[in-house]
Parts: structure tokens; sequence; C-alpha cells
């Protein structure tokens, strides 16, 4: 258990609404990623984070912001929801220097009608 | 960028049966190349992975092999039982400058029947 928690695990909402999902961790993990899910795509990185305040784009970004005040806290936002956006997403940390091994969370189901 | 490609996207075995899923991907650079089991409702979990200086590796009934001339690798499940039930995915990335950023296949869906 890498300790890892993300909330909601259950979200529906309207298009054109604003959306934070958390991503909270006890164990001080440097790395923090957010994935979405979708049928026929795998697993695609949205954010990715190296410590508080070093975050980055992935494949996926638009539509999308992150923000990292606190080593244990990964938020993502999407800013005005689009049905586009329904998805699962996940959160996952990897141990940095030890191998490129991901722990990820339980998931978060967005609904965005 | 990379981009990965499995096959097949949904496999049916009897329990006992081998069930073999492949990938091949296009970055030639990519040198480790993780498989994920997701079981219903929750997050993925590695189960095994490979890096491009070794052809092969086994884990009890699991091994995975690294073609790199040919860019593909495979997962090799052996005497599957129904617990092995779930959705595989396989992914690439480099190690050097892209840490934990995996590109990930599009998945197969594994159902062992008794």
């Amino acid at each position: 258990d890498a300790g890892i928690t993300q909330s909601p695990r259950h979200k529906v909402t309207e298009t054109g609404t604003p959306v934070t999902l958390r991503c909270h961790q006890t164990e001080n993990h440097r790395y923090m990623y957010w994935y979405r899910q979708d049928p026929g795509h795998g697993l695609r990185l949205i954010h990715y984070s190296y410590g508080v305040k070093d975050t980055d784009k992935g494949e996926v970004s638009d539509g999308y912001s992150v923000s990292r005040s606190k080593t244990e806290d990964f938020l993502l936002t999407l800013e005005s929801a689009t049905s586009s956006q329904t998805s699962v997403y996940f959160c996952a940390i990897s141990l940095e220097a030890v191998s490129g091994e991901l722990f990820f969370g339980e998931g978060s189901r967005l609904t965005v009608l | 960028g990379e981009n990965v490609e499995q096959h097949p996207s949904t496999l049916s075995v009897q329990e006992g049966d081998s069930a073999v899923i492949k990938c091949t991907y296009s970055d030639s650079a990519s040198n480790y190349f993780p498989w994920y089991k997701q079981e219903l409702g929750k997050g993925p979990q590695l189960i095994i992975d490979i890096r491009s200086n070794v052809g092969e590796k086994k884990d009890q009934r699991i091994a995975v092999t690294l073609n790199k001339t040919a860019k593909h690798f495979s997962l090799h499940i052996t005497e599957t039982q129904p617990e092995d039930s779930a959705v595989y995915f396989c992914a690439a990335s480099r190690t050097t400058d892209s840490w934990g950023k995996l590109q990930f296949g599009a998945g197969t869906q594994v159902v062992v029947t008794p």
C-alpha cells in the first residue's frame, strides 16, 4: 500500500462547471502523476509533478490544470468540464531512484453530463 | 513520441492453459517495459517489468520477453487460474528523461474460464 487516497471517488457534474480531484499521499514521495483511463486508449498521462510547485504537462493536458503546494497533495482541476472529460482518473506516485514502478490510487470516476 | 500497440484486446483461456499478450513500441530509445494488472474497480498494479539490457524475465507463472530489434515485448502467463482474470496493460518509457511517464497500450481483457 503506497498510501494514496483519491477524492472524490465518484462525481457527476454538468458541462461548464469546475471540478477538482484530489490526490493525497502519506509517504512524502516526490513524484506524482495524473492519468486518465478510457476504453481503447489505456491510460494517458495528463500532468505530472516532480516536487512542490514543480509541475509539467503530459500527453493530454488540454483542459486540465494542476497544483502542488504541499508534497502530499496533488490537485487536478478541470476549469470548465466537458463531456469528453468523462473518464476514470488515476493518481500515481513513483519511488525515485529505486525503480520505474508506479503505484496507483483507486481512481476517481467522473461523469460530465 | 512513443506509441505502444497491444494485442489482443480480449483473450479467453481455459484454466490451466497459457495466455500470451503482445505489444509493439515505436521509440527505439525506450528502455523500460512494465506490465500492469488491473482488477475490477481498482488501480493498475505492476506485475513484472523488464529493462532493455535483458531479453527475458520470469517470476513464477509469469514471464516477459523483449526483442529490441523488432521492438516488441510479450507477457506470458502459464497455468492460468481464475484469479488471473483481469485487464493487463503493457507500457514503455525512457527512464533517462521520462521517469514515470509511461506510454500505455490499450489493454487486454483476460478471462480465465474454469
